[in-house]
């Protein structure tokens, strides 16, 4: 059963600081990972999605990249605002199952 | 944009009471979903549709039922509620297809008495 694991579960930095979230799910046999963003009481935006054929995903600051034979992907966040505190998560999708969410990284960024 | 929209952002019921949580798309999605997230244990499957009036359990249909008639909204039905299912209750939608991207609402916080 694919397990999605992210660590660490809170980050606190300063504002302009670059950044790295780390994903790891346990079956490389994926189809493709998602990166979504949640603020606090309320729903997920997506921000980026990495087909299993792909090494990497960009959008504006962000940068998601993905190594499935080890079972990582790791989201880069360029020079961190306020804005982009959130928590965010990682999704996989494999097998029979739609999508299985780790359990989000809290990040603060600091003014 | 895919418009993911949910009846209430917030619901306060009572024990035992019949409890439907509606989600509508605008975007002609084949797939649409009903996570729950709790602190602890992140986003998990109650169910999901993959066309009109037909549904697949998730990892935690028990006490749950949906319904699926119109292929733009996808409900959820709590037949009797229960104070375990205060919860927040995420709805998603995405086009044919198993492992296409999906697209979230805002989300219902539901609080059972």
């Amino acid at each position: 059963k694919q397990e999605v694991t992210q660590i660490p579960a809170a980050l606190s930095v300063p504002e302009g600081e670059n950044l790295v979230l780390n994903c790891s799910f346990t079956d490389s046999a994926i189809y493709n990972l998602q990166w979504f963003r949640q603020d606090p009481g309320k729903g997920l935006t997506s921000l980026l999605l990495i087909q299993s054929s792909q090494r990497e995903q960009t959008s504006g600051r962000l940068n998601a990249s993905l190594d499935k034979s080890s079972g990582r992907s790791t989201l880069y966040i360029a020079a961190s605002q306020p804005g982009d505190s959130a928590t965010y998560l990682c999704a996989v999708s494999s097998g029979n199952t739609p999508l299985v969410f780790g359990k989000g990284t809290r990040l603060s960024v600091i003014a | 944009d895919v418009k993911v929209t949910q009846s209430s952002r917030y619901l306060v019921k009572r024990t035992g009471e019949k409890v439907f949580l509606e989600c509508v798309q605008d975007m002609d999605h084949e797939n649409m979903f009903w996570y729950r997230q709790d602190p602890g244990l992140g986003l998990r499957l109650i169910y999901f549709s993959y066309d009109v009036k037909m549904k697949e359990k998730g990892d935690i249909p028990e006490g749950y039922s949906v319904s699926r008639e119109k292929k733009e909204r996808f409900s959820l039905i709590l037949e009797s509620a229960s104070t375990n299912q205060t919860s927040m209750y995420l709805c998603a939608s995405s086009l044919q297809g198993l492992h296409n991207e999906q697209f979230f609402g805002p989300g219902t916080r539901l609080t059972v008495l």
